[in-house]
């Protein structure tokens, strides 16, 4: 159980255009899910935290209006980066949260390897 | 200072040694701890979690806890060259949206 699934697994794309990535949780639904980027040789960095029905909670020096972040439903959230430029280019992971309280566990999603030419 | 802060390494064992792993953490309030693997290129693996002092194994791992002293350790037994890779700790503190706090890591190479 707990399968966090990302789509899509790798995406290319000219500097300028959005790219969206979905994250979905397959076999539980989570109210929360967060958005993670990595570069390479570097620890997970979180970008911002996604609640269903409510806007995301972004992280200090990431832009709210360059990731765009909606979770629709218990089961999916979306990230888009607009106008993407080559400095965007990185490894975008994201997690899900079991159900809330002192156990509950993130269990993350392959990620989305995105280069931006 | 770091909430939770972990040896980056890297951390070099011959095959079949025992690799050991550890984490300190800032908050005492902290009340469950999680180790991830991950391999390179790809998206960390849950591979532990533990809630309360003391050990917990499974399988050739055991994760250790001891509140007290804010630590939380991963033991790899008879290491296996597919064991290398980062190893993230992973402490939720209870509180807040995003709650879980994660080190930075530690590379872990087994040697053949």
């Amino acid at each position: 159980g707990a399968v966090v699934s990302q789509h899509p697994s790798r995406v290319i794309c000219k500097s300028g255009t959005s790219v969206k990535i979905e994250c979905r949780s397959l076999d539980f639904q989570a109210t929360t899910m967060f958005w993670y980027r990595q570069f390479p040789k570097q620890s997970l960095m979180l970008m911002a935290t996604s609640n269903e029905g409510s806007k995301a909670t972004y992280e200090q020096g990431v832009e709210k209006d360059k990731f765009l972040i909606n979770h629709a439903s218990l089961t999916l959230s979306t990230l888009t980066v607009t106008s993407a430029h080559p400095e965007d280019s990185s490894f975008y992971i994201c997690s899900a949260r079991t159900s809330g309280g002192s156990t509950d566990t993130q269990y993350f999603g392959p990620g989305t390897r995105l280069t931006v030419l | 200072q770091k909430e939770v802060e972990q040896n980056s390494g890297p951390l070099s064992v011959p095959e079949g040694a025992i690799a050991s792993l550890n984490c300190t953490y800032s908050d005492r309030g902290s009340q469950s701890f999680f180790w991830y693997r991950q391999y390179s290129g790809k998206s960390p693996e849950l591979i532990m979690s533990i809630y309360s002092n003391g050990d917990k194994e499974d399988g050739r791992f055991t994760a250790q806890l001891n509140k007290a002293s804010q630590y939380v350790s991963l033991l790899i037994r008879d290491s296996q060259p597919s064991d290398s890779a980062t190893y993230l700790c992973a402490v939720n503190n209870g509180g807040g949206a995003n709650n879980l706090f994660f080190g930075t890591g530690t590379r872990l190479t087994v040697i053949p």
